[in-house]
This record gives structure tokens, C-alpha cells and sequence, in this order.
């Protein structure tokens, strides 16, 4: 059962344009990341947003959690292609019983062409 | 200076083989943890080892096996290897009650034939 479900699975735009992923659960947690996968690389992480409502801005990227700490979006402005790349939400519990255990979106994958 | 490091990044080997996956980080992080991205890339969470000590293990077949020398080193065995177990393997650690974050090794793509 996948608890984190993100959309869209695939997005390819010209570079210029702006996008927005979604990553939403029905569980709560106590922090979301936002990590980027290109080919052949572990993921790297973008930003960890732990507060409801709370937006992070890094450059032309930008980050939401919802109020209920449940959801999260990604929004990218006038996209690049090295904007390209496989977007991961990942939830986490931060309790002794979790030990900070990440649960992955299936992904976004990106793909800006110029 | 690699964060996190693993070796080998390509694996090939037949059905029935043992091999060891090893992981390695300098954050000085406490908890350790391997994770398997199958053909879809979906990244699910096998093993998490903190300062040494198996904490999760998300019922992964017996023939995975961790071993955590240390805190800065986790080692992954698998025995008699089969089909399915083709995948990338990450290495990953993090201070989980600090956020959680993770850092993510480069991955091993393993291709059992």
C-alpha cells in the first residue's frame, strides 16, 4: 500500500513554462522531503518542510505543506532542463518507533526540453 | 569527499550467487539504512541499523542479510541470489530525530541473470 501518492507520474514541458507536483497521504507527518533523482545518482534532497502551511522557497523552486501536514507540492518557475529530473516526496515519522524510516512517492518524472 | 559511499555501483552475477553490497558514510550520523528502487523506480525502505543495532527490518527475505561493523559502515549480503532481486540498492543515512534527512549513496545496480 503506497501511502504517499504523487502526481503527475510524468511531465514534460518546453523550457520557460512553470509546473507543480503533488505529493498527497491520508497520514500525517512530522516531516516531508522533497528529493531529486537524476539517472544513475541517489537521491538528493531539495528541502524538508516540517511545519503545517509552511512554504520554502529555494531559487525558482518552491515548496508547500498543507495545513494538516498530510500534502505537499512542488511548484518549479520558468523551468530550465537542468531542471530535469526524477522528483520524490518522502514522509517521515520523527519517533523513536520510525527512526526517521522514509516512505517515497512513486515519483514525478521531469523532463524540460529547450 | 563522498557523504555516503557504496561499492559496487554495477553487480552482475548468475542465479543462485551470494554477494556483499558495502556502504560507508563520514556524516557521522547515527542510523544507517538500505533501500530498494525496483524497475519502476519506486524506493521502498529494507533495513535501518542505529548505531549498530537492527531497528527495522520491513520483512525482507532471509536471504538479505545487514551487518553493521560500526556506525559508519553498513554491509549488505544477499544469498542465493535470484531473478527478482535485480534492483538499485541505496545506502542511505540520517539523524532521524533531527528531520529525518537523508543522505543516499550512488546506488548499486544489481542485474542478476
Amino acid at each position: 500500500t503506497q501511502l504517499l501518492e504523487q502526481s503527475p507520474q510524468f511531465l514534460s514541458i518546453q523550457e520557460g513554462e512553470n509546473l507543480t507536483v503533488y505529493c498527497n497521504s491520508s497520514s500525517v507527518f512530522s516531516s516531508l522531503q522533497w528529493y531529486r533523482q537524476e539517472p544513475g545518482e541517489g537521491p538528493v534532497l531539495l528541502v524538508t518542510v516540517v511545519t503545517g502551511g509552511e512554504v520554502k522557497k529555494l531559487k525558482r523552486l518552491t515548496f508547500q505543506f498543507g495545513d494538516a501536514r498530510k500534502d505537499s507540492s512542488l511548484h518549479i518557475t520558468a523551468a530550465q532542463p537542468g531542471d530535469t529530473g526524477l522528483y520524490l516526496c518522502a514522509g517521515a515519522q520523527v519517533t523513536t518507533d520510525s527512526w526517521g524510516k522514509l516512505q517515497f512517492g512513486a515519483g514525478t518524472q521531469v523532463v524540460v526540453t529547450p | 569527499d563522498t557523504a555516503v559511499s557504496q561499492t559496487p555501483k554495477y553487480l552482475v552475477t548468475q542465479m543462485g550467487n551470494d554477494k556483499s553490497i558495502k556502504c560507508e558514510q563520514n556524516l557521522g550520523h547515527d542510523t544507517m539504512y538500505w533501500y530498494k528502487q525496483d524497475s519502476k523506480k519506486f524506493l521502498k525502505i529494507m533495513f535501518s541499523y542505529n548505531n549498530k543495532e537492527l531497528i527495522i527490518n520491513e520483512t525482507v527475505p532471509n536471504r538479505f542479510s545487514p551487518k553493521s561493523p560500526d556506525k559508519a559502515h553498513l554491509n549488505l549480503h544477499i544469498n542465493s541470489l535470484e531473478l527478482g532481486d535485480s534492483a538499485v540498492y541505496f545506502c542511505a543515512s540520517s539523524q532521524p530525530l533531527r528531520r529525518a534527512e537523508a543522505f543516499f549513496g550512488q546506488g548499486t545496480r544489481l542485474t542478476v541473470v
